[in-house]
C-alpha cells in the first residue's frame, strides 16, 4: 500500500512556482522521502530526495516538516515542460524498496 | 551517454503465452530494477538485482521472474500471460542499490516495453 497522500491534479501558470504537496504521515525516522515525475509516454525522471533537512537541486526544493509527516515540492519557475505526473515516493526502511502514490498530475497553464 | 534501453518497445501477446523482456542499462551502472505500470495500480516494484543477484522482490506471482548477466543486462519473463498482464514494464538503472547507509541514488528508467495480453 502507498504510504503517500497526494492531491490527483493542480493546475499553475507559466512562469510561477508550482507547490506540490505530499502527506506521509506514517513515515518511520529513517525512510526517505523522493520526487519522480512522468511526461507522457516517458519513463519517470529522479527529481529530488531528502530525509530530514531541506533539500534544492537545480530542478526543484524539497522541503519536509518537522515532524516529517508531509512534505512540499517547488519548482520555482513553472515552464510548460513541467507538466506532468509528479509522484511521491517513500523509500521504506525494511527493504529499502521505493513505494509509489498515485501522484500528481500538474498542468502548466500558458 | 547512452541511457537505459529497453526491448522490445511494444508487444502483443495472448493468453498462455509468454514474453521475455530486455533492460540494458546505463554504462556502469550495476543494478538494474523492474516496475509494472498500469493505469489501476500505478507503478509496482517487481524485482531488483545486483551484481547478478536477485536482491529484493517485490509482491507478484511465480510467473514473473528475472535475471541479470555478468554485463548487468538484465531480463525479465512472464510465463503463462494473462489479461491483466498487460502493462508497462520499466527498467530502472543505478550506480548502486539502497541500502541502509547508502541511500538509493538517482533511478535512470527506460521508456519501457508496452505489453498487451490478448
Amino acid at each position: 500500500d502507498a504510504k503517500t497522500t497526494q492531491p490527483p491534479s493542480m493546475d499553475c501558470a507559466e512562469g510561477r512556482a508550482a507547490n506540490l504537496p505530499c502527506n506521509h504521515s506514517t513515515i518511520s525516522g529513517n525512510e526517505y522521502v523522493y520526487w519522480y515525475r512522468q511526461i507522457h509516454s516517458q519513463g519517470p525522471q529522479y527529481i529530488i530526495h531528502g530525509l530530514k533537512n531541506n533539500e534544492t537541486n537545480e530542478m526543484a526544493s524539497l522541503i519536509i516538516t518537522e515532524d516529517r509527516k508531509s512534505s512540499t515540492l517547488i519548482l520555482p519557475h513553472a515552464t510548460l515542460r513541467d507538466t506532468a505526473v509528479y509522484y511521491c515516493i517513500v523509500r521504506l526502511d525494511s527493504n529499502y524498496q521505493l513505494i509509489w502514490g498515485a501522484g500528481t498530475k500538474l498542468i502548466i497553464k500558458p | 551517454k547512452a541511457g537505459v534501453t529497453q526491448t522490445p518497445r511494444y508487444l502483443i501477446k495472448t493468453r498462455g503465452q509468454q514474453v521475455t523482456l530486455s533492460c540494458s542499462p546505463i554504462s556502469g551502472h550495476r543494478s538494474v530494477s523492474w516496475y509494472q505500470q498500469t493505469p489501476g495500480q500505478g507503478l509496482q516494484f517487481l524485482f531488483e538485482y545486483f551484481s547478478e543477484t536477485q536482491r529484493n522482490k517485490g509482491n507478484f506471482p511465480g510467473r514473473f521472474s528475472g535475471r541479470q548477466f555478468s554485463n548487468s543486462r538484465s531480463e525479465m519473463n512472464v510465463s503463462t500471460l494473462e489479461l491483466g498482464d498487460s502493462a508497462l514494464y520499466l527498467c530502472a538503472s543505478s550506480l548502486y542499490p539502497g541500502d541502509r547507509d547508502l541511500p538509493t541514488g538517482e533511478l535512470f528508467f527506460g521508456e519501457g516495453s508496452r505489453l498487451t495480453v490478448l
